[in-house]
């Protein structure tokens, strides 16, 4: 149990589909991210929100939006993706945001856009 | 900029083989200092880290000590197990800016 947890793990869709990926965390914390971990790439940070305010948002295509309706829930939602988006999606919080505590993880949900 | 480098994968051992990553760092200022690991199927889990110069973080029989001579903040492990197969990635956070990651390497301990 990381205290991070997203769902769906795995997921598949079209290009013309809308689907939203889910992240809850219950550890108290203030901030919460959205990554991007593609095969042989660095993570790519997306969004970041603190006190669900965004506070980052790292040039990220607009068929990705982010919702913050707490700070225990996260959500990104997708529409009309590429196949290049395909990837594995990480959430992960935070104490505080831009300090130097460390992240906290969920496991990810693995996307494929076919 | 900020910037971590990572020695390339995939690093194949036999158990209880001497485990050395090598990763070293641009930045300015002091930054804070951590790896991750990714364990197959899972999201990354803090490992270890250091806040200042000469700190050695330790963790499951992981250390790294932060050397800013060197800039660099290498993961060490004297005799690995099967269980540690996983991707390492180190990682840096200056006071005020985000966290910056190493692409990470794959690390595979064969029996």
């Amino acid at each position: 149990e990381t205290g991070v947890t997203q769902t769906p793990r795995h997921l598949v869709m079209g290009m013309t589909n809308k689907k939203s990926l889910k992240c809850e965390q219950h550890l108290g914390h203030n901030a919460m991210y959205w990554y991007k971990q593609s095969a042989k790439k660095p993570l790519e940070l997306m969004f970041v929100y603190s006190l669900e305010e965004r506070v980052e948002n790292n040039s990220v295509p607009s068929r990705f939006s982010p919702e913050c309706p707490n700070s225990s829930h996260l959500f990104l939602h997708l529409h009309t993706l590429q196949p290049e988006d395909s990837a594995l999606y990480l959430c992960a919080s935070s104490p505080r945001d831009r300090d130097n505590s460390p992240l906290h993880f969920g496991n990810g949900t693995r996307l494929t856009v076919t | 900029g900020n910037s971590v480098t990572q020695m390339e994968g995939p690093v194949t051992l036999s158990e209880e083989a001497f485990l050395t990553i090598n990763c070293t760092y641009t930045a300015t200022g002091y930054p804070s200092l951590f790896w991750y690991v990714q364990y197959p199927g899972e999201g990354l889990q803090l490992l270890l880290k250091a806040t200042k110069a000469d700190d050695k973080g330790s963790n499951k029989g992981f250390e790294a000590t932060y050397r800013k001579e060197t800039t660099s903040f290498h993961l060490e492990k004297g005799s690995v197990q099967v269980s540690d197969s996983a991707v390492y990635f180190c990682a840096l956070n200056n006071q005020g800016g985000k966290l910056i990651f190493g692409q990470g390497t794959e690390l595979s301990v064969k029996p």
